[in-house]
């Protein structure tokens, strides 16, 4: 079975700092990795999502990714974040025929002045 | 960008009231989810279907019944509704071959 953990709860980060908020994925074949944003009272957007090739993937907003396979990590990055990326951040695992996805617990991102 | 629509945005009712939250889709998905989701917490699946006329129930066991009459419409009934159903729901679909999930705007439920 397929699993998901997101190991910070919560994470506060000044604004104009960097960001990296962390991903462990658990499937025995290569997976289908995604980050979804969700602010409050809003479904959940997709930001970015790895199916193969280029282990490092750009997504909007400025946020990018990394695989790798061998860390079983998918690590969610920007360079430098803005008051509006204050959310919960989700990450989630599927794979190939099927079609459901596990998502991670969340990681809810706080940026203070 | 995905059209995914979600209706009641807000909806707070009494206990043992039969309620049907709305989802349609304008892209064509065959495949449509629905998830809870309390303050805060993880998104537990509840039902899906991966066509019309094909609904399955999901990880999380809900007292709630879906249908999927019409490719864009999946529709959730709760027949009689209990405080414990205060949640969030969130809609989703995904069409072939990709497996992003687009998601609606959620309805968030309140039963007093």
């Amino acid at each position: 079975a397929q699993s998901v953990t997101q190991p910070d709860i919560h994470i506060t980060v000044s604004e104009g700092a960097s960001l990296e908020l962390r991903c462990n994925y658990s499937y025995g074949a290569t997976p289908y990795l995604f980050w979804y944003v969700q602010s409050p009272g809003q479904g959940l957007q997709l930001l970015l999502k790895y199916f193969s090739g280029d282990t490092l993937v750009q997504g909007i907003k400025g946020f990018e990714a990394e695989f790798k396979r061998s860390q079983s990590s998918f690590n969610l990055r920007k360079p430098s974040v803005h008051w509006s990326d204050a959310a919960e951040y989700f990450c989630a695992v599927g794979a190939f025929g099927n079609e459901k996805l596990t998502f991670g617990t969340g990681t809810r991102l706080t940026i203070i002045p | 960008e995905a059209d995914i629509y979600q209706t009641p945005r807000y909806l707070v009712i009494g206990t043992g009231k039969k309620i049907t939250l709305e989802c349609s889709q304008t892209m064509g998905h065959d495949k449509m989810y629905w998830y809870q989701q309390d303050p805060g917490m993880e998104l537990h699946l509840i039902h899906y279907s991966y066509g019309v006329n094909s609904t399955e129930k999901g990880d999380l066991s809900s007292e709630s019944t879906v249908s999927r009459i019409r490719t864009e419409h999946f529709p959730l009934t709760l027949e009689s509704a209990r405080p414990s159903h205060t949640s969030q729901y969130l809609c989703a679909s995904t069409g072939s071959p990709g497996y992003e999930q687009y998601f609606g705007p959620g309805t968030r439920l309140t039963v007093t």
